[in-house]
């Protein structure tokens, strides 16, 4: 069955640095997500991209974040200066067109920022 | 106006019992409402979903009632099963330009015993 698959699944980075975080969405999906879920709270969206360019994006997804599809099959999201805040776990998620298609999550990467 | 707001926080429930969540939302633009499962360290799987134009939608032992006059809509797991055992997210979502973007609830913690 296809699956999104995300890289790496467990990340530690000093705080001020910049992360990547891949994403491989399923091949025929045409909008990708970013969600991402602190410790014991709800999922919350951060940006969703379709056709090249963002969609949509959330009070969350500041200047410090940025998405980009650089070859047709990644999906990445990239934190430039990470805080502590942005500790979290952060999902990947695709669908194809049409309203009633299913967003697929993948597995997750736990960001942790010391 | 965004929010989805999801009760109880946490059910405990005894096998063969009936688990029973709940969620209302604000936002009438609002028009496929899905559930996700989700296991420790996954990310949320799609459970079952359902649009406004009907009032009940049931696959196995899940089921949705959706009131649309209340905005409210609940997911029933019948003959709950210690597999069952999950968190457990109502989302809404709407078209135009945020087609698939999801707004999820708190979660609900579902604790399911022998």
């Amino acid at each position: 069955e296809p699956e999104v698959t995300q890289t790496p699944s467990h990340q530690v980075t000093q705080m001020g640095q910049e992360v990547i975080l891949r994403c491989v969405p399923i091949s025929n999906h045409l909008y990708f997500y970013w969600y991402r879920q602190i410790l014991g709270q709800k999922v919350e969206f951060l940006v969703s991209f379709y056709n090249n360019e963002i969609s949509e994006k959330s009070e969350i997804f500041d200047d410090q974040f940025s998405v980009e599809r650089p070859d047709g099959s990644n999906f990445t999201l990239k934190i430039r200066s990470t805080k502590l805040e942005d500790s979290a776990m952060y999902f990947c998620a695709s669908k194809e067109n049409g309203p009633r298609a299913e967003a697929f999550f993948g597995q997750g990467t736990r960001l942790t920022v010391v | 106006q965004q929010q989805v707001k999801q009760s109880p926080q946490s059910l405990i429930v005894q096998k063969g019992g009936i688990s029973i969540i709940n969620c209302a939302y604000e936002n009438t633009a609002f028009d496929y409402f899905p559930w996700y499962q989700q296991f420790p360290g996954k990310g949320p799987a799609l459970l079952i979903a359902i649009r406004p134009d009907v009032s009940e939608k049931k696959e196995g032992r899940f089921t949705i009632s959706f009131n649309k006059s209340a905005k409210q809509f609940s997911l029933h797991i019948m003959d709950s099963q210690p597999g069952d055992s999950a968190t457990y997210f109502c989302a809404a979502s709407s078209g135009g330009t945020s087609y698939g973007k999801l707004t999820f609830g708190q979660g609900t913690i579902l604790t399911v015993h022998p």
